[in-house]
């Protein structure tokens, strides 16, 4: 079974809007964290924003912000003011503390801003 | 800074032949990751080392495959005898976390990978 879903293979979004990005996720471990990354064609993954399991608050980084719903296991990213530098393929991931380093990621969105 | 490096960005071999990659990471970073990422999917984990330590591979790492961390520095990935389905994006990243064990909040530090194309 998959352990992250992300639904959405494409999104467009146009400049200067909000964008969401699903990601859901599957675990028994109750220890586990919950990461954003960015893959621009590059081919570099960049970190954008993290969500530890029993943290409280919503993650926020700058334009980024995480909407974690632990009872329905999702956690999607919020992109408010979209650039055009925002296009790229979106991952994504999740540790879970009782199952080594495997660091799973999810078959990832990609994000395209209109102009 | 100067990031995670990653030699050659892009491999060209006929199948049958022997490649290998090199990752610089983040220097002082203790621990190395290499993944492996196919078109259309997320990465996946091959393996990782704590300084010069091989403490865990996937079983996606086949006996053809091999990794070093001699000096708990820069890290080799060698494939032998490359088959046309090892054709993928190979990725290396690195943490600074010292302890033992999983760190669910642990933030890797990714290079821009090596693309092997097995003719």
């Amino acid at each position: 079974a998959q352990k992250i879903t992300q639904t959405q293979p494409g999104m467009f979004v146009q400049e200067k809007e909000a964008v969401t990005l699903d990601c859901t996720y599957d675990t028994s471990d109750p220890s586990y964290g919950l990461f954003w990354y960015k893959q621009p064609s590059s081919g570099e993954m960049i970190f954008l924003i993290y969500q530890g399991s029993y943290d409280q608050q919503n993650a926020t980084e700058g334009r980024y912000s995480l909407n974690f719903q632990k009872a329905r296991k999702s956690a999607n990213l919020v992109i408010s003011a979209s650039q055009l530098g925002d296009s790229a393929m979106y991952f994504c991931a999740m540790r879970e503390r009782n199952y080594g380093q495997n660091f799973v990621f999810g078959p990832g969105t990609r994000l395209s801003v209109l102009p | 800074d100067t990031g995670v490096s990653q030699n050659p960005r892009h491999k060209i071999t006929k199948r049958g032949q022997n490649v290998t990659f090199r990752c610089d990471p983040i220097s002082e970073h203790n621990r190395l990751y290499w993944y492996r990422q196919t078109l259309g999917q997320g990465p996946e984990f091959l393996t990782y080392f704590q300084n010069e330590a091989q403490l865990e591979k996937s079983r996606l790492l086949s006996d053809r495959f091999s990794a070093e961390r001699p000096k708990g520095s820069f890290s080799t990935l060698e494939i032998q005898r490359t088959e046309q389905g090892d054709s993928a994006m190979y990725l290396c990243a690195s943490s600074p976390y010292e302890g033992q064990g999983v760190i669910t909040n642990e933030k890797l530090f990714f290079g821009s990978g090596t693309q092997l194309s097995v003719l």
